[in-house]
Parts: C-alpha cells; structure tokens; sequence
C-alpha cells in the first residue's frame, strides 16, 4: 500500500524555474528520501533526511520535513530539461522492517525549454 | 559491479509459466529489496532479506512468489503460474545497512500475455 502522496500529481515549468513538489505521510518515520525515476526504469536516489532534521540541501536541491504535520517538500531551483522525471518520496519506518521503504505515488515533473 | 544489476531487462512469458528473475547488488551490501511497481505508481515492496535470510516477506502478494538469496549476495524472486496481474517492472534495491540510502537497479519489465 502506498504511504505517502505527492503533490501536484503533475507540474511542467519553464526551464529556469523553480519546482516544488510536496509529500504528505501517515506513520511515524526514521527518514524520508526522495527519489528521481526516468521512463518508469530505475530509481536515482536524491536526498535522504533523517525524523530528527529539518532542512537538507545537496546542490541545487532542498528538502524539508515537518514530522508534527507529517510532510515533506522537494524543491528543485534553476530547474533544467534534464530534470524531466517522475520524482517519488519514500519513507523508512521507525521501528523494524529493516529499510523498508513505503513509497508515494510521485510527481511528474516536466521542464520546457 | 558498480551498480545493482537485474537480469534479463525485459521478460514476455505466457500466462501460467514460471519465471526466475534475478538481482545482483552491490558488493558488501547486506540488505536487500524486491520492489513491485504497476504503471502509473510507486514502487510498492514485496520482501526485504538481510543477509542470507528473508527478515520481511509481508510483501510478497500470494504465494506464488518466492525469493531466495541464498549465499547473502544475489538474490532470485521466483514468480509460479503468472497470471495477466503481475505484468509489472520489478525492482531491486540494496543498502549496506538499515536506515541507509537505498541503490535500485534498472529493473525487471515482466509482461504475462
């Protein structure tokens, strides 16, 4: 069963532009990641915030995680054409299940030129 | 390898065959994760092993799916009598300990005609 779900099912931006894609969840977690799949094929893991940070940056990304309101957003600025991916968050569990990672149902994110 | 290799890319079988297909990952890295995932949505997980043994199969939709991963390396998710429904890309993952970053592989496209 899927955990989270994202928001905006779908967003096309100008390149140059900035993409914000949120993620909202119902249990209580360890981490979250986020994760970047290309034609429905492997997943490009992203960035990983752990329950107890709040703010994540790793290049031109940055990651939020309000844990009282069970959210997360993603936040892709200078966006380029090859940022064109479906992009997914996941979240670990808190307790057992190893890194068992529940998955939403993604964003699909397109950048025109 | 570099990566998490899955084999064959792509498998067309008929209805009521069996089919094997297989994961390799990353050298040294002890968890290990079959994911399912129907077009349109995310990756929805079917067993996780660590080590040599399955630690959660609650995945796993009946039981006509088995995974074994017998020496804690590769790892082989047998799929008995497929039917039209498991058409799907099966994804491995790996990570070299709980709560870490998980590697995915290119995946497997399964469809049952």
């Amino acid at each position: 069963s899927q955990q989270g779900e994202e928001d905006p099912q779908a967003l096309s931006i100008q390149e140059g532009e900035n993409a914000t894609m949120n993620c909202s969840y119902k249990t209580s977690i360890n981490n979250l990641q986020w994760y970047r799949q290309n034609s429905g094929r492997g997943l490009v893991h992203l960035i990983l915030i752990r329950s107890n940070e709040r703010e994540k940056h790793s290049g031109r990304l940055r990651v939020t995680l309000d844990t009282s309101k069970k959210s997360s957003s993603l936040l892709i600025t200078a966006s380029r054409a090859a940022d064109t991916a479906s992009y997914f968050c996941a979240t670990g569990p808190l307790t057992g299940g190893g890194n068992k990672l529940t998955f939403g149902t993604g964003t699909q994110l397109k950048v025109e030129l | 390898g570099a990566g998490v290799s899955q084999t064959p890319s792509n498998k067309v079988t008929e209805k009521g065959k069996y089919v094997e297909l297989r994961c390799d990952p990353i050298s040294g890295h002890t968890a290990l994760y079959w994911y399912r995932q129907s077009l349109g949505q995310g990756p929805e997980f079917l067993i996780y092993f660590q080590g040599t043994g399955a630690a959660d199969d609650s995945g796993l939709p009946n039981d006509r799916f088995f995974a074994v991963r017998p020496e804690g390396s590769v790892s082989t998710l047998k799929i008995q009598r497929t039917e039209r429904g498991d058409s799907a890309v099966y994804l491995c993952a790996s990570s070299p300990y709980r709560g870490a970053e998980a590697f995915f592989g290119q995946g497997t496209r399964l469809t049952v005609v």
